[in-house]
């Protein structure tokens, strides 16, 4: 059974740190997803990674995936209070056909 | 990308009723999902909606308790059957398909608070 595991949970910092958070998982995949979801919004696709050593960037958050690790990470640069939300990772489950996600990375950023 | 158009977006309800969310997605997708969220908590997988059959169901959910319809390309309906206050979460639907470019989309939600 696939697992997904993301770290930190929850993640308060101060605007212009960098950070990353880390999504781990249990069993080979071929593709990855990251969103944001806003308090008592949606979910709001960020990045999808498909192959080993994909990178992607938008603005101040760059994804990457390491499927020999099975791992990947929501790198944050120079923080700004408008990036403060959940994060998740999701991983999909190529026999179930279907995404399993991680707990969620709770990020709070100080001005 | 695709738009999702969920509704209701909330709703409070009676305990023992019965409520059906809609979702209607702007152009053909491969996979419709519904999911649950409780509060503070992360995404659960309920069911995917196949079209034209049977949903195919998570464990620990059943047809009987959360019936869903896939009658087309672009439409599914979820129902939360005599509901109780653990039923109360946010329910979202989702949708993939090749013109989405394996991005798996979500509407709204609805945010449902059973008394």
């Amino acid at each position: 059974e696939l697992k997904v595991e993301q770290n930190p949970l929850f993640l308060s910092m101060q605007e212009g740190k960098n950070y990353t958070i880390y999504c781990n998982y249990s069993t080979t995949s071929d593709r990855l997803y990251w969103y944001r979801q806003d308090p008592g919004k949606s979910l709001e696709s960020l990045f999808v990674l498909l192959s080993n050593g994909a990178v992607k960037q938008e603005g101040r958050l760059m994804a990457s995936l390491d499927t020999k690790a099975r791992l990947s990470t929501l790198h944050i640069t120079a923080a700004v209070h408008d990036l403060s939300a959940t994060y998740f990772c999701a991983v999909h489950d190529q026999g179930a056909q279907k995404l399993v996600f991680g707990q969620g990375t709770r990020l709070t950023i100080n001005p | 990308s695709a738009v999702i158009s969920q509704k209701p977006s909330r709703d409070i309800c009676q305990r023992g009723t019965s409520l059906t969310i809609q979702c209607q997605v702007d152009s053909q997708v491969t996979m419709m999902f519904w999911y649950r969220q409780q509060p503070g908590q992360s995404l659960t997988l309920i069911a995917t909606a196949n079209q034209g059959s049977e949903a195919t169901y998570e464990s620990g959910f059943v047809i009987d308790k959360f019936p869903i319809s896939r009658p087309n390309l672009t439409f599914s309906t979820l129902t939360v059957s005599n509901m109780s206050p653990e039923d109360s979460s946010i329910y979202l639907c989702s949708a993939t398909g090749v013109r989405t470019n394996e991005k798996l989309f979500f509407g709204s939600g609805t945010q449902l608070s059973v008394l």
